[in-house]
C-alpha cells in the first residue's frame, strides 16, 4: 500500500489566483515527481526532486515552481492560475536504488475558470 | 534520447478475451522496463516489471517478457475482465534519470 498523499483531490479556481498542491510521503523516499496528465492520457513530467533542496524542471516547462525543504513534502505553487493549468496533477516518489517501484498519489484534479 | 513506443487505444474488447498491448523502446543503455496501469480516477500503480533481458513481469494474470533482441516488452492476458479496464502505460528506467513513459493504452472492457 503507497502512502502517498494528495491535497486537495479536486479544485475549481478562478484566474489570477495563487495555488498550491501539497504532496507528501511517509516512506522516506528521497526522489518525488511532478507530472501533468492532459485529457488524452500522456504523462509529463514537469518537476522532480532527488531530495531535500534539490529540485530539476522536467521535460515540459511549466510555470509552476515547487520547493523541498522536508523529505517527505514536495508541493507545487502556481503562481498566477489561468484556464491553460487546467489539467491533472500526479505527484509520485520512489527510493533512491535503481529498479526501485515508484509510487504515485491519487492526483489532484484543478479547473481553472 | 530514450523512448517508449506503445500502441495507441483505445481498445476494446469483450470479457475473456485475449489482450496484447504492444511497447517497444528506444534507451541508449539497458534499462529496466515497467508496466502501470491507472483505474479511473485514481494514480497509476505498478502492475508488473523486468530489470534484464529474458525476464517475465507477472501479476494478476498480466505478463510482459524483456526481449532485447526486439527492444520490446508487450503486455499479454489470456483472458480480461471488466474489472482490467483501465489505462495502461509502459515506461522505461535508465541509471538515475526519471521514468520515461508511453502515452498509454486506454483498455475498455465490455461484458
Amino acid at each position: 500500500e503507497a502512502d502517498i498523499y494528495q491535497t486537495p483531490r479536486y479544485l475549481v479556481i478562478g484566474t489570477g489566483k495563487k495555488i498550491t498542491l501539497e504532496c507528501s510521503q511517509t516512506m522516506g523516499h528521497d526522489k518525488m515527481y511532478w507530472y501533468q496528465q492532459d485529457p488524452g492520457m500522456e504523462l509529463h513530467l514537469i518537476h522532480y526532486s532527488y531530495g531535500v533542496n534539490s529540485t530539476e524542471k522536467g521535460d515540459l516547462s511549466s510555470e509552476s515552481t515547487v520547493s523541498r525543504i522536508r523529505t517527505e513534502h514536495f508541493p507545487l505553487t502556481l503562481e498566477s492560475a489561468r484556464p491553460s493549468h487546467t489539467s491533472q496533477y500526479l505527484c509520485a516518489s520512489r527510493p533512491a536504488a535503481p529498479g526501485n517501484e515508484q509510487f504515485f498519489g491519487p492526483g489532484t484534479r484543478l479547473t481553472v475558470l | 534520447g530514450d523512448s517508449v513506443t506503445q500502441m495507441e487505444g483505445p481498445v476494446t474488447l469483450s470479457e475473456e478475451a485475449c489482450l496484447t498491448i504492444n511497447c517497444t523502446y528506444t534507451a541508449t543503455g539497458y534499462p529496466s522496463l515497467f508496466w502501470y496501469v491507472q483505474y479511473p480516477g485514481e494514480g497509476l500503480q505498478l502492475l508488473l516489471k523486468a530489470t534484464k533481458a529474458d525476464d517475465k513481469g507477472s501479476n494478476k494474470g498480466f505478463e510482459a517478457t524483456y526481449r532485447k533482441e526486439t527492444t520490446s516488452f508487450h503486455l499479454e492476458k489470456g483472458s480480461v475482465q471488466v474489472s482490467d479496464s483501465a489505462v495502461y502505460f509502459c515506461a522505461l528506467k535508465l541509471g538515475n534519470t526519471p521514468l520515461v513513459f508511453g502515452k498509454g493504452t486506454r483498455l475498455s472492457v465490455i461484458a
